[in-house]
């Protein structure tokens, strides 16, 4: 199947600093790509969907000033996390839909990035 | 607003039994549904994708089943293995490519 990849895989930052996690589709193009945020023992949340060259949609109740979105290639979506907060410590998982070919419609998710704010 | 549930929410059972999991949702108006396969601390792998359309889907020792008018799915792993312990997610998805995902069956395979 496709693949999607995600960096970093874990990330430790201090409170207040800026943390960037990319995610790429390696071998198929994506129009779309979704950044989700998943807490123990719950079900994945959406919380933004990644346009190419376009202003991510936001959920209801994220703070789009907070997490930074930018979609500048079919192939690479990333969200900063401004200012962390170790509330903002979580575990945060992109996705991405196939544009074209066998896997089209079938969504692709990256292995996740840990994030621990101290 | 769709709803997914899964029910088992874990379970545990001895290996080269049968395992199945079951996935309801509220909203029969879908564009596919899709079983994901998430080890701890890692991202979700896709196992099966049903078509609106279609009624299952066979991968290896995987089968899913999708009975869209009464909001069902079930996923059958056929001769369980240990290395088949994971949390297995449903989710289905709407037109509009928003995914509703269920909280997830924790598996558990008893060597």
């Amino acid at each position: 199947g496709a693949v999607v990849s995600q960096h970093p895989s874990r990330v430790i930052c201090k409170s207040g600093t800026s943390v960037k996690i990319e995610c790429r589709s390696l071998d198929f193009q994506a129009t779309t790509m979704f950044w989700y945020r998943q807490f123990p023992k719950k079900s994945l949340m959406l919380m933004a969907t990644s346009n190419e060259g376009s202003k991510a949609t936001y959920e209801q109740g994220v703070e789009k000033d907070k997490f930074l979105i930018n979609h500048a290639s079919l192939t690479l979506s990333t969200l900063t996390v401004t200012s962390a907060h170790p509330e903002d410590s979580s575990f945060y998982i992109c996705s991405a839909t196939a544009l074209s070919g066998a896997n089209t419609g079938e969504l692709f998710f990256g292995e996740g990035s840990r994030l621990t704010v101290l | 607003k769709q709803e997914v549930t899964q029910i088992p929410a874990a379970l545990s059972v001895p290996e080269g039994e049968n395992l199945v999991l079951n996935c309801s949702f509220t909203d029969s108006a879908i564009y596919n549904l899709q079983w994901f396969r998430q080890d701890p601390g890692k991202g979700l792998t896709s196992l099966l994708l049903i078509q609106s359309s279609q009624r299952e889907q066979t991968s290896g020792r995987l089968n899913a089943s999708l009975d869209k008018s009464s909001g069902r799915s079930t996923l059958y792993i056929a001769a369980s293995q240990p290395g088949d312990s994971a949390t297995y997610l449903c989710a289905v998805r709407r037109g509009n490519n928003r995914l509703a995902f269920g909280k997830g069956n924790q598996v558990v395979v008893i060597p």
